[in-house]
């Protein structure tokens, strides 16, 4: 089945400075990639939807220039949060849109990546 | 946008019971799927299931997709079905929209 792949799992950085998060298909092409935050105890939220080739498409309220988004090919998604500060720590989820035979489009997620900023 | 209400939000059963997990949902979709979280925050997708009946093991899922619900039945529980219990509709667009969950606790 589709396999996705995020890393790190768990990064600490010092406040100020920027953090990538990568996101990749394994075993499948992904034109569209989505990025989600979720704090503790709460439910997803969609930051921002990620096409290849083209700019991500940012939620409501999610600064753009703060968490960017590069989507340069097909198996690949990364996110960078720029600047960082303690209240951007939180576990950032990435998913991909994979076409699941006959049965329509299925979302697989990676494992997560549970940023700590000090 | 779409609304997705899970019940209930908490559940605590003893290991070998059974359950079952409520979905409503407020427009027609064209995605239903149920995932697992496990406690180091892995989603695990159970069921792709926008409409009809679908077993796997000790699990099996229903959407009545004509009156907007979907139930995850989980029988003879174990204490590692534990984890926090999502359901998550796409309708209209290629966004997923969770619900808050539910978390289970299987106690042995």
């Amino acid at each position: 089945g589709a396999v996705v792949s995020q890393h790190p799992s768990w990064v600490i950085c010092k406040s100020g400075t920027s953090v990538k998060i990568e996101c990749r298909s394994l075993d499948f092409q992904a034109t569209t990639m989505f990025w989600y935050r979720q704090f503790p105890k709460q439910s997803l939220m969609l930051m921002a939807t990620s096409n290849e080739g083209s700019k991500a498409t940012y939620e409501q309220g999610v600064e753009k220039d703060k968490f960017l988004i590069n989507h340069a090919s097909l198996t690949l998604s990364t996110l960078t949060v720029t600047s960082a500060h303690p209240e951007d720590s939180s576990f950032y989820i990435c998913s991909a849109r994979d076409y699941w035979g006959g049965v329509g489009y299925g979302y697989t997620f990676g494992s997560g990546t549970r940023l700590t900023v000090v | 946008g779409i609304q997705v209400e899970q019940s209930p939000p908490d559940l605590i059963l003893q290991e070998g019971a059974n359950s079952t997990l409520r979905c409503n949902f407020s427009d027609s979709v064209n995605n239903l799927q149920w995932f697992h979280q496990n406690p180091w925050g892995q989603l695990i997708n159970l069921f792709y299931i926008p409409s009809g009946t679908k077993q796997n093991g000790r699990l099996s899922a229903t959407t009545v997709a004509t009156e907007r619900y979907s139930l995850l039945y989980i029988s003879s529980s174990q204490t590692t079905d534990s984890g926090v219990y999502f359901c998550a509709v796409v309708s209209g667009s290629e966004k997923l929209v969770f619900g808050k969950g539910t978390k289970l606790t299987v106690n042995p």
